[in-house]
């Protein structure tokens, strides 16, 4: 088993939906990240955060410590918003912070 | 531009060369970390330097691979004798380490590798 959950693996929506991605993690964090990966392998950082929720336009990131999960939000989607989401741990007293990531979500939005 | 860098940004190399990528990360970030993506999958670390230091190296990093950041600056990753097994897209990221907490990575472009 993973140590980073995704869910859904892909994601198809109509332009103007609700979107939701969700995280589940098994080890203990410093922090978690969620990151955007266009075509062609640019990845961005969207959010890193270790409580409660942050915002940002259309994205919402929130956070769960006691029960180990994340989601993250696209309210009213477009599609530039099709790219894969990816949910990445770090753990800042092992190994540097460096990132332990899942498997991401591939979303689709169609106009 | 003041982001991270990565040279080449395709390499395409027959089985058994060798093959060295570049990265220079934001000047002012002391943290450099090397991951592997292969298609459809989350990226993998590899390795990651604080200044010029090495400080820890993956399982997935064979002896074929070496990686460096003389002064601290930029850092190199080579390959020898390439397998068609490395063929993957390899992302840079930087980051500056605070006093307290986590800070934020930035990635580079990658480079994708192809090996025939």
């Amino acid at each position: 088993k993973n140590e980073v959950e995704q869910s859904p693996q892909n994601l198809t929506a109509q332009e103007g939906e609700f979107i939701t991605i969700n995280c589940s993690y098994s080890v203990g964090i410093s922090a978690l990240h969620w990151l955007q990966q266009h075509p062609g392998g640019g990845i961005v950082s969207l959010f890193m955060l270790s409580s409660g929720k942050k915002k940002h336009g259309r994205l919402i990131a929130t956070i769960n410590i006691q029960e180990k999960h994340s989601s993250l939000h696209i309210t009213a989607s477009h599609p530039r918003d099709s790219a894969v989401y990816i949910c990445a741990v770090s753990q800042a007293e092992t190994s540097g912070s460096r990132l332990t990531f899942g498997e991401g979500t591939q979303l689709t939005v169609n106009p | 531009d003041t982001g991270v860098s990565q040279d080449p940004r395709h390499k395409i190399t027959k089985r058994g060369q060798n093959v060295t990528f570049r990265c220079d990360p934001i000047s002012e970030h002391n943290r450099l970390y090397w991951y592997r993506q292969t298609l459809g999958q989350g990226p993998e670390f590899l390795t990651y330097f604080q200044n010029e230091a090495q400080l820890e190296k993956s399982r997935l990093l064979s002896d074929r691979f070496s990686a460096e950041r003389p002064k601290g600056s930029f850092s190199t990753l080579e390959i020898q004798r390439t397998e068609q097994g490395d063929s993957a897209m390899y992302l840079c990221a930087s980051s500056h380490t605070r006093l307290a907490g986590e800070s934020e990575q930035y990635f580079g472009p990658g480079t994708r590798l192809t090996v025939t």
